[in-house]
């Protein structure tokens, strides 16, 4: 058990809708990264926050968007939602410093039909 | 975009035989990290080398880096039917308006280990 919390796990939602993914981070870590796992594209790196600040962001779509809370947890935010969005989302965290790994949760798998 | 590449893309193996991937990337790096990943679930973090390293083993594995070819190598010493997953390499390249753990993955290799 790596301590990161995902829900839900599955999400089936329809073209058009808007979704929300949520993350609790490992207890201690300040930093939460969000990444999409598809076959196509395989794993990429969405966008990182830290200690409620964005820190670093990726190839996210602009229909897309998160954010740290106070407590830490996070919340990704998938909206006006298209077929090639269907994907797993895995949350991570760290303690945010350098050389340290990343604990992943077990993902949210969303399919949209 | 992915920067790593792995090989081979799947490997098929007995218990007790040892299983060797490679990884390979284009830019300059500060670590190097494997992890593995049973089927749908979460990845687990295997092992972290940095970029002044060449070689670190932990338990079974040993990985070596080798920062002149831009390549890695993942060893699994006496395979077990319970190392069956899919094993990727990601790297860990901050600097300038980038940020620690903005991990660029591999396409990883899918290893099968027979009983």
């Amino acid at each position: 058990d790596s301590g990161v919390t995902q829900t839900p796990k599955h999400l089936i939602t329809a073209t058009g809708q808007r979704v929300t993914l949520r993350c609790s981070p490992r207890s201690g870590d300040l930093s939460v990264y969000w990444y999409q796992q598809s076959l196509d594209q395989g794993l990429q790196f969405l966008i990182q926050y830290y200690n409620g600040e964005e820190r670093a962001k990726g190839n996210i779509l602009e229909r897309f968007s998160a954010q740290q809370f106070p407590d830490l947890h996070s919340e990704l935010n998938l909206s006006s939602l298209e077929l090639g969005d269907s994907a797993l989302y895995f949350c991570a965290s760290s303690v945010g410093t350098a050389n340290s790994p990343l604990h992943f949760g077990n993902g949210t798998r969303l399919t949209v039909t | 975009s992915q920067q790593g590449e792995e090989d081979p893309q799947a490997l098929s193996i007995q218990e007790g035989e040892n299983a060797t991937m490679n990884c390979s990337y284009k830019t300059s790096i500060n670590n190097l990290q494997w992890y593995r990943q049973n089927s749908g679930r979460g990845l687990v973090h295997l092992i972290l080398i940095r970029s002044n390293e060449r070689e670190k083993h932990s338990g079974r594995l040993r990985v070596t880096l080798d920062t002149s070819k831009k390549s890695s190598s993942l060893l699994i010493t006496a395979s077990r039917a319970a190392d069956t997953a899919s094993y990727f390499c990601a790297t860990d390249a901050w600097g300038r308006g980038t940020s620690y753990g903005k991990l660029t993955f591999g396409q990883g290799t899918i290893l099968t280990v027979h009983p």
